[in-house]
């Protein structure tokens, strides 16, 4: 069935750092990668996404990047702020034309001040 | 705009009992969804919804009902509660292949 992992689960960086998080997907049919940020006590909230169509996506300090023959995704986010920390999820969707959404195990991250 | 509400935001069950969770969307989406979240195992999706009378099953179906008898509802059922279910339960709603729009969660507790 579909699947996504996400790696690692846990990432503590120094402020104004960057910081990668890696996913892999296993149904080439997926055509939509959405990456969310969880703060505590709330819903995911959307911050960048990426279609099949496109190789490197970027918003300010934040980008993603996909490699469809490998199947793999990642979020970037460079100048690390201690608002940037909380628990980051991605997701695949478009398995054979359906719009389930398959996420990731989440990756807490810290930011250190 | 309230987007994704879901009421109530926090329950606790005795074993066996049974509970409706309500989840609203007011931006007309035609899709909607349930997930569950755990420690460590992220969000896995139990039933989802295509459109006004539609449900379809998830990853993890057991134990759970839903309807859509409105476009803008989607309802999850437990009709008896088990200790497994404890968790933190999150509606989405979306237009399809487009973000997910994520209400801020119920948390669940079956003793």
């Amino acid at each position: 069935g579909e699947n996504v992992e996400q790696h690692p689960s846990t990432l503590s960086v120094q402020e104004g750092d960057s910081a990668v998080i890696k996913c892999t997907y296993s149904d080439s049919a997926s055509n939509y990668f959405p990456w969310y940020k969880q703060e505590l006590g709330k819903g995911p909230q959307l911050i960048i996404d990426i279609r099949s169509n496109v190789g490197e996506k970027k918003d300010q300090r934040i980008a993603v990047t996909l490699n469809k023959t490998a199947k793999h995704f990642s979020l970037h986010i460079t100048e690390t702020q201690p608002e940037d920390s909380a628990v980051y999820f991605c997701a695949a969707s478009g398995f054979r034309g359906t719009y389930k959404y398959i996420f990731g195990t989440g990756t807490r991250l810290k930011v250190l001040a | 705009n309230a987007g994704v509400t879901q009421t109530p935001k926090f329950r606790v069950l005795k074993t066996g009992q049974s509970m409706t969770l309500l989840c609203a969307q007011d931006m007309n989406h035609e899709y909607m969804y349930w997930y569950r979240q755990d420690p460590g195992m992220g969000l896995r999706l139990i039933h989802y919804s295509v459109g006004e009378g539609t449900t379809a099953k998830g990853e993890v179906p057991d134990g759970y009902n839903v309807s859509r008898l409105k476009k803008q509802n989607f309802l999850l059922g437990l009709e008896s509660a088990a200790p497994s279910q404890t968790s933190v339960y999150f509606c989405a709603s979306s237009w399809g292949d487009s973000p997910l729009h994520f209400g801020n969660g119920t948390r669940l507790t079956v003793t």
